[in-house]
């Protein structure tokens, strides 16, 4: 069965703080996408990593996929309460539509 | 409007009530699926269809019915259900077609209904 594992499970940071989430998987994936989900509303894709150690930049957040496509982690650079919700990763099982998520990472940004 | 919506937002429903879920996606997607989101739970996958047929049915039990009439559409029948059924159940497109190879396939989600069986 596959699985991705996210940690920390919850943080509280002050505003301005650094943090990075983790997502780990013994599977390899063919592509990862991370999504944001706020109370009551569906995830919204955030950004979808393919290239195994590959970076992307979206304004204060850095996402990088590892370079076994096994495992990918999202910093936010001088967090802000805007950025409070629960961060998601899913993984794409090449060649089907089977589609794997974490067990999610609960932020909250205290002003 | 755009996206994916879901209708209604909130449901409360007896054990003995029929009712159902809509799903509709502006995206011009050929693949929808539908989650089941409770607390302290990771997204479990419920069902797939890619260009109107199902592909995935991810051990659910009858008690939930899905249908896809057409590529924008995607229904979730419920009957006899049970308090824990209860859940934020979430519908998702993507472009869908063929995955072979390493072609990338991005989901993207409606809001949810928020189902509430007593």
């Amino acid at each position: 069965t596959q699985l991705l594992e996210q940690s920390p499970q919850f943080l509280s940071i002050q505003e301005g703080e650094n943090l990075t989430v983790y997502c780990n998987s013994s599977s390899v994936f063919s592509s990862l996408q991370w999504y944001r989900q706020e109370p009551g509303e569906g995830p919204v894709l955030l950004v979808t990593v393919v290239t195994g150690g590959e970076v992307k930049k979206l304004k204060r957040l850095t996402f990088q996929f590892g370079d076994a496509r096994k495992d990918s982690s999202l910093h936010i650079t001088a967090a802000q309460p805007g950025d409070t919700g629960l961060y998601l990763c899913a993984g794409d099982d090449s060649g089907t539509y089977k589609y794997i998520f974490g067990t999610g990472t609960r932020l909250k940004v205290l002003a | 409007e755009t996206g994916v919506t879901q209708t209604p937002r909130h449901l409360v429903m007896g054990m003995t009530n029929k009712k159902s879920l809509k799903c509709e996606q502006h995206l011009g997607h050929n693949a929808m699926y539908w989650y089941k989101q409770s607390a302290k739970k990771p997204l479990e996958l419920m069902f797939v269809y890619n260009f109107k047929e199902q592909t995935e049915n991810n051990s659910v039990p009858s008690r939930f019915s899905p249908e896809c009439p057409n590529s924008s559409h995607l229904f979730l029948h419920l009957h006899t259900l049970q308090p824990e059924d209860s859940a934020l159940y979430l519908c998702a497109s993507s472009h869908g077609g063929w995955r072979g190879g390493n072609v990338t396939d991005t989901q993207y989600f409606g809001p949810g209904t928020r189902l509430t069986v007593l």
